[in-house]
């Protein structure tokens, strides 16, 4: 079975400072990856994605990617307390594109 | 209007009764998913379809089946629902594999409780 691990929080950080969000995942041969962001009570909705090693940087938020650590992150700068939020990290088993193999998210309180 | 839309958004029903939720989408998606979320362990595929001749069972499908109806509908049922069956579905679509970013769009979810 594939699995993708992430701290479950809570994660609490004040207002403007830097939240870092982790997940590794268990398929060496996944080569997409997505963090998903989720209200209470609402739909995931897609913040980014990353297919290759390095950095990825999107406002506020940056992806970065070690395929050899097999370790995906999310670091949110200038935390704002909209930020709130369970973030999710899904990988396609199989380095196949379509069905997404979810972590179990990080809940993030941004405090102001 | 939602590009991916539930029906219904809120459910309640008693155990044994059958149970069909709904999904019909306007993103031209060939790709339709059913995932249930539960507090504490996230998103689990329950069944997905490539197309309207394809269905797959995904990592939870006992107790669900599915139907793809057109390629903007994908039906889930629950022949004899069961308390443990309580949770929030969701319903997503991707593009296919060619050109497709493998990203997911979702419904705004179907909050089932089976009593």
């Amino acid at each position: 079975q594939k699995e993708v691990e992430q701290n479950s929080g809570p994660l609490s950080v004040p207002e403007g400072a830097i939240a870092s969000l982790n997940c590794t995942y268990s398929d060496r041969v996944s080569q997409s990856f997505f963090w998903y962001r989720q209200y209470s009570g609402k739909s995931p909705e897609l913040i980014m994605s990353i297919y290759s090693n390095g950095d990825k940087e999107d406002g506020r938020f940056t992806a970065q990617l070690n395929k050899a650590s097999q370790y995906v992150s999310l670091l949110i700068r200038d935390s704002q307390p909209s930020d709130s939020a369970t973030y999710l990290c899904a990988v396609p088993p199989g380095g196949s594109q379509g069905n997404l193999i979810f972590g179990k998210g990080t809940k993030l309180s941004v405090k102001p | 209007d939602a590009d991916v839309t539930q029906t219904p958004r809120n459910r309640i029903t008693k155990t044994g009764k059958r149970i069909m939720l709904e999904c019909s989408q306007t993103k031209g998606h060939d790709r339709m998913y059913w995932y249930r979320q539960d507090p504490g362990l996230g998103l689990r595929l329950i069944y997905y379809s490539f197309d309207v001749k394809d269905i797959n069972k995904g990592e939870i499908s006992d107790g669900y089946s599915v139907s793809r109806q057109a390629q903007a509908k994908f039906s889930l049922s629950l022949e004899s629902a069961i308390p443990n069956q309580t949770a929030l579905y969701f319903c997503a679509t991707s593009e296919s594999l060619a050109g497709g970013t493998g990203e997911l769009f979702f419904g705004e979810g179907s909050r089932l409780t089976v009593l």
